[in-house]
């Protein structure tokens, strides 16, 4: 079974431009989540899909930040305009159902985002 | 809410000898509670997880834990460390979403 793939696994740009990071979650996976995750710390939720539908953003900076899953399946991630606090591992997971207790969520390996 | 502690952000070990990585959750429900490996340069691998069944929880790898309520405590063990369990490991508490502790970076020394 194919893992969550992402892309690209590095970026650098400076700031204020702006960048986009890919995932695609596990076959069948109805729930997608993307993460951030900055040096030293563990992974803070930024939005989490149920088909194609937001289920949570709370924590997504929306003045910059946005996200969408179109179709159900793939996810884009963009930042725009980029600052340097942005600069960390954006990681993208999914699971089979909701995330609901117990569910458990398959990491992609993250793309490293540097921001100068 | 929920939120999870891990009480060491460092342990170092030597190969073969066990290893008790700590972390305490809050919350105000009963939790799920899982634990993450995660390698250099390496996406988020689950170890193991309780979901309110038997409360010690054997994973991948030879890892362990133990969900003991009274003290609202998730430790992780494993009686023989190895080279390649030099990681970073993450305690999770999951009631309606996952949040993730800071993080406790194992080194194992030859």
């Amino acid at each position: 079974e194919a893992g969550v793939a992402q892309s690209p696994r590095y970026k650098i740009i400076e700031k204020r431009q702006s960048v986009a990071f890919w995932c695609n979650p596990i076959s069948g996976h109805a729930t997608l989540y993307w993460y951030q995750q900055i040096l030293g710390q563990g992974p803070k939720l930024l939005i989490q899909f149920q088909n194609n539908g937001v289920v949570d953003d709370s924590q997504l900076p929306k003045d910059r930040f946005s996200a969408e899953r179109l179709k159900g399946v793939d996810s884009t991630l963009k930042i725009q305009p980029a600052k340097l606090e942005d600069s960390a591992v954006y990681l993208c997971a999914s699971s089979l159902t909701s995330a609901g207790r117990g569910e458990t969520q398959y990491f992609g390996p993250g793309t490293r985002l540097l921001v100068l | 809410a929920q939120s999870v502690t891990q009480l060491d952000s460092h342990v170092s070990v030597s190969e073969g000898t066990p290893v008790l990585l700590r972390c305490n959750y809050s919350s105000s429900y009963s939790p799920s509670l899982f634990w993450y490996v995660q390698h250099p340069n390496k996406g988020l691998q689950l170890l193991l997880k309780y979901t309110s069944a038997a409360t010690l929880v054997k994973g991948i790898n030879g890892f362990e834990a133990e969900f003991k309520k009274s003290e609202t405590s998730f430790h992780l063990t494993k009686p023989s460390a190895h080279m390649s369990d030099a990681a970073e490991y993450f305690c999770v508490v999951s009631v309606n979403d996952m949040r993730f502790g800071a993080g406790t970076r194992l080194t194992v020394k030859p």
